[in-house]
């Protein structure tokens, strides 16, 4: 089926393990993105792509990086994750103009 | 800076009634696009609407209705007859046109009891 999907869809992990958050679309849209969802702040953009090898920060970028070598995937990697990283992880793309399409999420737990 | 603002943290109410949900936002750009998304329990966020900054009309789509007022930079969502499947946590976002960017309010949690 097109769209996003993420993977894994639920993650535990120890403080400063490195952990890949994988995000692949089935259409070739240009711009992707990801966000993490806090309670009390909504989403916000951790980094987004505008196409492959192009990347750039959003507001919340400390503590993670990301490379996009083929348009179709954007995984996003915690080098040394902290638990102040435990939250929920979206990827979208842009489906129309200026509108993102989400992925299902990644559950992700720092203990 | 953009910025939206979802003063609602929680909104309770029995089915059938109509309940709004309110979004104020705060940017320079002119030209711009406001979105409302829903996310259910499941967790996936579900697409609404996007309205551009140029057309003031309200829309409605069966039960759902948006009222957009440039003046008070506000854009406003109302359920009528709301039903227990309205129980979700529903998000206001803000992009400039050209750029693709979302900014994101805090989100109202909706509970609808029967």
């Amino acid at each position: 089926d097109a769209g996003i999907t993420q993977s894994p869809r639920y993650k535990i992990t120890e403080t400063g393990r490195q952990v890949t958050l994988m995000c692949h679309q089935t259409w070739s849209h240009s711009y992707m993105f990801w966000y993490r969802q806090d309670l009390g702040h909504g989403l916000r953009l951790i980094y987004y792509s505008a196409a492959a090898d192009i990347t750039d920060k959003g507001e919340v970028p400390d503590g993670y990086v990301v490379s996009r070598s083929k348009t179709e995937n954007f995984p996003l990697t915690l080098e040394s994750a902290t638990r102040s990283q435990t939250s929920v992880y979206f990827c979208a793309s842009i489906l129309a103009p200026n509108e993102q399409f989400f992925g299902p999420g990644t559950r992700l737990t720092v203990l | 800076a953009q910025k939206v603002t979802q003063a609602q943290t929680e909104i309770s109410v029995v089915e059938k009634e109509d309940v709004t949900l309110d979004c104020v936002y705060e940017t320079r750009d002119t030209t711009y696009y406001l979105f409302w998304y829903k996310q259910p329990p499941s967790g996936e966020l579900v697409f609404l609407i996007r309205r551009n900054s140029f057309d003031e009309q309200n829309e409605i789509s069966g039960r759902y209705s948006w009222n957009f007022q440039k003046s008070t930079s506000s854009f406003n969502f109302t359920i009528t007859a709301s039903q227990v499947v309205d129980s979700a946590v529903y998000f206001c976002a803000l992009s400039e046109v050209g750029g693709n960017k979302l900014t994101f309010g805090t989100g109202t949690q909706l509970k609808v009891e029967l």
